[in-house]
Formats: C-alpha cells, structure tokens, sequence
C-alpha cells in the first residue's frame, strides 16, 4: 500500500506564475489535510477536504490559494499569481474515514512539495 | 484544541532513554495526547497516541498521568537517527493537527 504521494517534488516558479501541488492520499483514504511550512517555521494548518467537500478552510489565505479533492484524481492545491512569500514547504496528510472501530486519529504525511518562487 | 508546553530543545546521549515531557493542563474528558516528529524537512511521522493508559509500541513508550494533565514520550534507546523535531498534540481524533513549535531534540554520539 503506497503512501501519501505528492508532486512534484519541488516546483520552481516565478513571480505572477500559478502553482499547482498534487496529493494523492493513501488508498481508501477519504479525508486529505493540507499544511505549509514556511523556512525555519512550523507547520501550519491550510485546509481540510473530504471527496469534493472543503470541510475547514480556516487555515488558507484569502486570497489567491484554492485547494479541491475530486470525486476522482488528487487533490490540488492552487495557488495563483505567486509571490516570493509563498516560498515553503506543502504537506499533504491523509487519513480513512473516521466510521469503524479501527479508526485511530492517525494521519499519515507525505514527503511535501517545495516551492521556490523567484 | 488544548494548548500543549514543551522544552524547545533537549539533547541526549546515543544509546540511552530520551524523556520528552508535555504539558496539556487544560485537556478535555474526550481528547487524546498524540506523538508526531519531523526529521529536518521530511514529512511529519507519527510516533504514538494515548488516551488514559499507557501505551508502548516498537517505537516508543506514552506515559500519561493520572490526572491528565502532563504526558512523557520515551525513546528507550535513542539512536543518531532520532535526532528531529517532537510535537506533542492534543485533540479529539476526528479533529485536524495542530502542529506547535515542539521539542527539538538532538542525539549525540
């Protein structure tokens, strides 16, 4: 059973451009977290999703991030227009549906995508 | 979420027990004490989680209190590779992570 798989790996952009980070969650996974790790910074949380549902988005900025999980295919995170703030590390976490007695709050992380915007 | 309290850094000789201790006072009647660590820059692991008991696995061993309002992490023998960052969490399991600015600890030869 693969992990979480995000890609690419490391994404090179430069100001004014659009990124896109992908995350496909561990199999039978239902439930795709999305965290940001700025340089020499913790981890902070962006969003929440279910199959095509957003199910807290507290974390995400206003303004040019959207983040989506299809009924098919990864998720994405979006992030229009980018600016050298946006420099930092994307983790993507995964984990299966709370439903069942073997559910145990685990998330399971991905190695990240890291994001150099010139 | 309750707000969880750790030493910023500890160093520990390789080979020995490495106690990392957490404070979570103010935790809830349904909240657990998860484990994470992040090795520099890869993705966060999950290391072990409790709610009452004590737990232990191949990785480490969860000492909670009775009152439950402190918890202690134990590598019972640390190894170089263990040297990262710790982050004790405290949440309801359906809820998101949220990640502090942990404990980094450092295993010396």
């Amino acid at each position: 059973n693969a992990g979480v798989m995000q890609n690419p790996r490391h994404l090179v952009r430069r100001r004014g451009q659009e990124a896109r980070l992908r995350c496909s969650p561990m199999k039978g996974h239902s439930h795709v977290y999305w965290y940001r790790q700025l340089p020499e910074e913790g981890l902070k949380f962006m969003v929440y999703l279910q199959k095509e549902n957003i199910i807290d988005e507290s974390g995400m900025p206003k303004e040019r991030f959207s983040a989506e999980f299809p009924k098919e295919g990864p998720s994405i995170l979006r992030i229009q227009q980018v600016v050298r703030g946006d420099s930092a590390a994307y983790f993507c976490a995964s984990s299966p549906p709370f439903s069942g007695g073997a559910y145990t709050g685990e998330l399971f992380f991905g190695e990240g995508s890291r994001l150099t915007v010139l | 979420d309750a707000k969880t309290t750790q030493p910023p850094s500890m160093d520990c000789a390789e080979g020995r027990a490495a106690n990392l201790p957490c404070n979570h006072s103010t935790i809830s009647g349904n909240e657990y004490v998860y484990w994470y660590r992040q090795i520099h820059s890869q993705g966060p692991q999950y290391i072990i989680h409790g709610l009452k008991n004590n737990e232990t696995n191949e990785m480490a061993s969860l000492i909670i209190t009775e009152d439950r309002k402190s918890s202690t992490l134990i590598l019972p023998h640390a190894t170089l590779r263990d040297t990262a960052v710790y982050y004790c969490i405290v949440r309801r399991n359906t809820d998101k992570l949220i990640f502090g600015t942990g404990t980094r600890l450092q295993v010396f030869p």
